[in-house]
C-alpha cells in the first residue's frame, strides 16, 4: 500500500517563497503519478491548484508552480500571500488508486 | 458553470446504511471519471472510491472495500456512494470530485456523515 508523505507544517513569510514536496513510499514520483496539488482553508471544501505534476488550473494564480524535484512532486509558492496560509495536500494516481498526502499546514507569519 | 452538490449525509448508528448522491450540472457528467473523498473531524484527505466515465472501471480504498458501492447514473447526472456496515471511524464530510485523466478541478461542498450511537 502507498503511503504519500508532506512536511506536517511550514511557515514563511509573506512575499517569500517555500516549496513543498510530496513523497511516495513506493520510490520517485514521476509524471505517470498525475501529482495533483490541492488547498484547504478551514471550513471550505479543497481547491485544486495543480495538476499533472505541473498544469495549472485557471484559477490557479501564477505564484503556484508544481514540479518534481529529487524524486518528490514538489509544490513551490512564490511571493506568498497572507491569504496563502492553508493546508496543502498532494495526491497521487498508482494503479488506478488515489493516494493522498498527509497534508502540509502552512502559516504565513 | 460546473456544480456538484452532494447530499443524503446524516447521523446513522453503527453497523447502519447511508446512501450519498452527487448531483452534477453544468458539465458532461458522462465524459468524467468521479470520485469520492472523506474527511474525519480535524484530520486529512482520504479517499474512498473512483468510478469510470461509463462504470467500466471501479476502484476502492482497502479501508471500505466490501461495505461501500460506488455507482452513477449519467441520464440523472448522479454519483452514488451506496454505504453500508458503517463504523464510527467513517465519520466525516463526504466530498465527491471531478476527475478527467488525473486532473481533479472541482469538488463539492461536501456532506456530513455521522457514525454514533
Amino acid at each position: 500500500q502507498t503511503v504519500v508523505t508532506q512536511e506536517p507544517s511550514l511557515t514563511v513569510s509573506p512575499g517569500g517563497t517555500v516549496t513543498l514536496t510530496c513523497a511516495s513510499s513506493t520510490g520517485a514520483v514521476t509524471t505517470g503519478y498525475y501529482a495533483s496539488w490541492l488547498q484547504q482553508k478551514p471550513g471550505q471544501a479543497p481547491r485544486a491548484l495543480i495538476y499533472a505534476t505541473s498544469d495549472r488550473h485557471s484559477w490557479t494564480p501564477a505564484r503556484f508552480s508544481g514540479s518534481l524535484l529529487g524524486g518528490n512532486a514538489a509544490l513551490t509558492l512564490s511571493d506568498v500571500q497572507p491569504e496563502d496560509e492553508a493546508d496543502y495536500y498532494c495526491l497521487v494516481f498508482h494503479g488506478g488508486v488515489v493516494v493522498f498526502g498527509g497534508g502540509t499546514k502552512l502559516t504565513v507569519l | 458553470e460546473v456544480q456538484l452538490v452532494e447530499s443524503g449525509g446524516g447521523l446513522v448508528k453503527p453497523g447502519g446504511s447511508l446512501r450519498l448522491s452527487c448531483a452534477a450540472s453544468g458539465f458532461t457528467f458522462s465524459s468524467y471519471s468521479m470520485n469520492w473523498v472523506r474527511q474525519a473531524p480535524g484530520k486529512g484527505l482520504e479517499w474512498v472510491s473512483s468510478i469510470s466515465s461509463s462504470s467500466s472501471y471501479i476502484y476502492y480504498a482497502d479501508s471500505v472495500k466490501g461495505r461501500f458501492t460506488i455507482s452513477r447514473d449519467n441520464a440523472k447526472n448522479s454519483l452514488y456512494l451506496q454505504m453500508n456496515s458503517l463504523r464510527a471511524e467513517d465519520t466525516a464530510v463526504y466530498y465527491c470530485a471531478r476527475d478527467l485523466s488525473g486532473q481533479v478541478d472541482y469538488w463539492g461542498q461536501g456532506t456530513l456523515v455521522i457514525v454514533s450511537s
